[in-house]
């Protein structure tokens, strides 16, 4: 089954403490991405990538990291993660930049 | 960051009836257009992605327009049900760009 899958999906976490959340396609998708959503907001980018080690900033970078090492997986590190971090986070891959995404179940996290 | 305007807001209809709602961006270097559909607890799957200037696009009641010149695209919901009840995202892409910049979304209600 074409999927993408996110790990863990729920996590509540103290400041500074060091956490990622993975991402994995079993569709060989070239373009992953990481989005948050927040009350009131739309959906923001955080990171993409274009294709194995290539990845750029979306739009609110600031206290994330991401890799792509393997075309499959791209996780989102918090490497000294803050209270507004706290939010709902999604993954999501397609063929191209332009392609129709598949998004993963999401992973909220909390922040305390 | 492309300016995306998605209207109403939120509406709620009743069982039966049919709505519309309006995705706004800018036509200067556009590239694509993206509508998805993101169910409460669930995570966005993608209706459309659409390109041509007068594109129409349909999935069994739900349709969806796009002006490319004037910068909008409108989708239809005909004979609203209960399991229409969702948000729905728009996300226009720029030539160019790597990012689709999504849209705070119409969340839609249908009432029984």
């Amino acid at each position: 089954e074409a999927q993408v899958t996110q790990n863990p999906r729920y996590l509540i976490t103290v400041t500074g403490k060091k956490l990622t959340v993975t991402c994995s396609q079993n569709m060989n998708h070239e373009y992953m991405s990481w989005y948050r959503q927040d009350p009131g907001l739309g959906l923001r980018q955080i990171y993409y990538s274009m294709n194995v080690e290539v990845t750029d900033k979306g739009d609110v970078p600031e206290g994330y990291k991401v890799s792509r090492k393997e075309k499959r997986n791209f996780p989102l590190i918090l490497e000294s993660p803050s209270p507004n971090q706290t939010s709902l986070y999604f993954c999501a891959s397609s063929f191209t930049a332009a392609g129709e995404l598949f998004f993963g179940e999401g992973s909220r996290l909390t922040v305390l | 960051i492309l300016n995306v305007e998605q209207s109403p807001q939120s509406l709620h209809v009743q069982e039966g009836d049919s709505t519309n709602f309006t995705c706004s961006f800018p036509s200067s270097n556009f590239y694509a257009l993206h509508w998805y559909r993101w169910e409460t607890a669930k995570s966005p799957e993608a209706l459309f992605v659409m390109t041509l200037n007068g594109d129409e696009k349909k999935k069994g009641r739900i349709s969806a327009t796009l002006n490319t010149k004037e910068g909008y695209s409108y989708l239809y919901i005909k004979g609203s049900q209960p399991e229409d009840s969702a948000t729905y995202l728009c996300a226009p892409l720029a030539g160019g760009n790597n990012r689709l910049a999504f849209g705070k979304g119409n969340q839609v209600v249908v009432i029984p």
